[in-house]
């Protein structure tokens, strides 16, 4: 069965420090992958989805096939970024049921 | 005008109640789904509908029963509640095949059972 995988729970960096979040998939197939953040207590938003490769809020995630990695990326973190994080996988053919990673926690400090 | 609306926000009753907690989407898509949010932050799909139609069942209890009964809306019931059933509750819709961008979630419904 498909899989997502977000290594760590918490990840904490300074403000202005680059910043990568990983996301490891399980998936044989052609996947999808999408990067959500959840602000505290707040809706999930769709950050970015793969397909379209763009950059939001300087957040950019490059899907690697022979990895099998979505890491986040983005080269200067700021303090608004603190949130949680998902990395998301569709699979051809489930119902567009979206597989979410267990989530990292990103706090950046000052 | 928000996109996806949860109600109530808030929810807290005691074991054993029957409670429902609604959803709407004014988006025009054709797809909804219930996610559960437990205590560590987990996010699980327990149903989607397409089109009134239920198309994703993952392994819930029976006493969880949703209900779908246009495009826009899906509700979802729970029967004799128990205190495991804590959780907010994720609502959300999107499109179905090629127009498929993602999901637009709903703000949550925090269901403290005691």
């Amino acid at each position: 069965a498909q899989r997502v995988t977000q290594p760590e729970k918490l990840l904490s960096v300074f403000k202005g420090a680059p910043v990568e979040l990983k996301c490891n998939y399980s998936y044989s197939g052609s996947p999808e992958l999408f990067w959500y953040v959840q602000y505290s207590r707040q809706r999930l938003q769709l950050l970015l989805r793969h397909i379209s490769r763009e950059s939001i809020k300087g957040f950019t995630a490059d899907l690697n096939k022979g990895e099998t990695s979505f890491h986040l990326k983005k080269p200067f973190a700021q303090e608004e970024d603190s949130a949680m994080y998902y990395c998301a996988l569709k699979i051809t053919g489930g119902g567009n049921k979206l597989t979410f990673g267990t989530g990292t926690q990103l706090k950046v400090e000052l | 005008d928000t996109a996806v609306s949860q109600t109530p926000k808030y929810l807290v009753t005691q074991m054993g109640n029957d409670k429902s907690i609604k959803c709407e989407q004014n988006l025009g898509h054709d797809t909804m789904y219930w996610y559960k949010q437990d205590s560590k932050k987990f996010l699980k799909i327990m149903f989607s509908y397409n089109n009134k139609e239920l198309i994703i069942n993952e392994t819930v209890p029976n006493r969880f029963s949703p209900k779908s009964p246009d495009k826009a809306h899906l509700n979802l019931h729970i029967n004799s509640l128990e205190l495991g059933d804590s959780a907010v509750y994720f609502c959300a819709s999107s499109q179905m095949g090629t127009s498929f961008y993602g999901y637009t979630f709903g703000s949550g419904t925090r269901l403290t059972v005691v």
